[in-house]
């Protein structure tokens, strides 16, 4: 069963305006969530967190949203640059005793932001 | 900038011969992880360390999959015999002491099985 779903394959958006990504998630035990930013033939590149007692958390461009009741959240990119155009994963882990801290990753969503 | 250190980029193998992967961790990072991402997925953890010792592999396939890191710092990941639908992406990740918390990732060595 797929935990992380990130529903939309691909998104495309003008460059300078929004872009935003989303992600749910089934497992209610999840408390810590990750976006990670993907080049062809490279690894992932961590770009942005949020824990589960925050709502919002905001890093320069990027600013990730947790709606814990409807298990959502989602990744907002303002102004979008053409160098954003990559593949996002989001990614979610339970803490506390007897976790691992294992990360389970969403299928990933496509952005192309075209100049 | 310290960063994770994987070797080979790229490895076109046989089906049926056996092929290793290297990963170097940031310095300092306790935990070690390996994932497997094939084309359109995302990835999913193989095995994770905490220093030298297993934390997680219920997802390795242990007939063929073997996995190291005998000093707790770098760490071999091994597949022998390879099939066909080994040919994916592994990547290895690290992050600092603790089991929680942000994991870096390394470059990835993509494995073709031919």
């Amino acid at each position: 069963d797929q935990q992380v779903k990130q529903n939309s394959p691909s998104l495309s958006v003008q460059e300078g305006r929004i872009s935003i990504l989303n992600c749910d998630y089934t497992n209610s035990m999840f408390d810590y969530f990750l976006w990670y930013k993907k080049y062809p033939a490279e690894g992932p590149t961590f770009l942005i967190s949020i824990s589960s007692i925050k709502d919002k958390n905001e890093d320069g461009r990027f600013t990730v949203f947790l709606n814990k009741s409807a298990k959502h959240l989602s990744l907002h990119i303002v102004p979008s640059q053409p160098g954003d155009s990559a593949v996002y994963f989001c990614a979610a882990s339970k803490s506390g005793s007897g976790n691992t801290g294992k990360l389970i990753f969403g299928q990933g969503t496509t952005l192309q932001v075209k100049p | 900038e310290a960063e994770v250190a994987q070797s080979p980029r790229y490895k076109i193998t046989e089906k049926s011969q056996a092929v290793a992967f290297w990963c170097d961790p940031i310095s300092g990072h306790a935990t070690l992880y390996w994932y497997r991402q094939i084309l359109g997925q995302g990835p999913e953890l193989l095995v994770q360390f905490q220093d030298e010792s297993v934390v997680d592999d219920s997802q390795l396939p242990k007939d063929r999959f073997s996995a190291e890191r005998l000093k707790g710092v770098d760490s071999t990941l091994k597949i022998q015999p390879a099939e066909l639908g080994d040919s994916a992406m592994y990547l290895c990740a690290s992050s600092p002491r603790g089991l929680h918390g942000t994991q870096y990732f390394g470059p990835g060595t993509r494995l073709l099985v031919l």
